[in-house]
């Protein structure tokens, strides 16, 4: 069964700073997805990644994919107080998709 | 357009009784899925289905119940058995993997905010 864990799990930062959020995953996974969440809203997809080395980005945010370590990263650039959300990662396993436990990212002034 | 519909989008439950929320999508995708999210939690795996009349547990199917009779529906029933049922539940739904859209992003409802009163 796929675990997925993520790190860390509470995140506050200042504008302008960088910072990474880590997700590791127990066994092979077939696509790495990360998602953004407000409060008392549904997941919004950012990214889905496919394979060794994988990078995209979007805006202030880069994903990365090392399927030989099992680690995903998300990468914030600048930070602006418009990424105050919750960040989860997720993997699948011939369609069983687990979700990490998410990061409740605060970006302050 | 297409997309994946939840509803209600809020239902309360009084003790003792079953309540089903509904899931449909019009994206003609095979795989579908049922997450439960608590307050400030992430979201925890209850049922998943691949095809029509087949489904898996997830982590805590105890106390819930589905059906997939139809590939574009799968409805998720909240028994009496479920004792701690208040949370938000979300639905999503994905092409099959290996299918020529797989890799393609997941589609997530927009909610049901279920409180047992």
């Amino acid at each position: 069964e796929l675990k997925v864990e993520q790190n860390p799990l509470f995140l506050s930062m200042q504008e302008g700073k960088n910072y990474t959020i880590y997700c590791n995953y127990s066994t092979t996974s077939d696509r790495l997805y990360w998602y953004r969440q407000d409060p008392g809203k549904s997941l919004e997809s950012l990214f889905v990644l496919l394979s060794n080395g994988a990078v995209k980005q979007e805006g202030r945010l880069m994903a990365s994919l090392d399927t030989k370590a099992r680690l995903s990263t998300l990468h914030i650039t600048a930070a602006v107080h418009d990424l105050s959300a919750t960040y989860f990662c997720a993997g699948t396993v011939y369609n069983d998709m687990r979700f990490g436990a998410g990061t409740r990212l605060t970006v302050k002034p | 357009d297409g997309g994946i519909t939840q509803s209600p989008k809020y239902l309360f439950r009084k003790e003792g009784q079953n309540v089903t929320l509904s899931c449909e999508q019009n994206l003609n995708h095979d795989a579908m899925y049922w997450y439960r999210q608590d307050p400030g939690q992430g979201l925890r795996l209850i049922y998943y289905s691949q095809i029509v009349n087949d489904f898996q547990k997830g982590d805590i199917a105890e106390g819930y119940s589905v059906s997939r009779e139809k590939k574009e529906s799968f409805p998720l029933t909240v028994t009496s058995a479920q004792k701690n049922p208040t949370a938000f539940y979300l639905c999503a739904s994905t092409p099959m993997l290996g299918s020529p859209s797989s890799g393609n992003t997941i589609y997530f409802g927009e909610g049901s905010w279920l409180t047992v009163v």
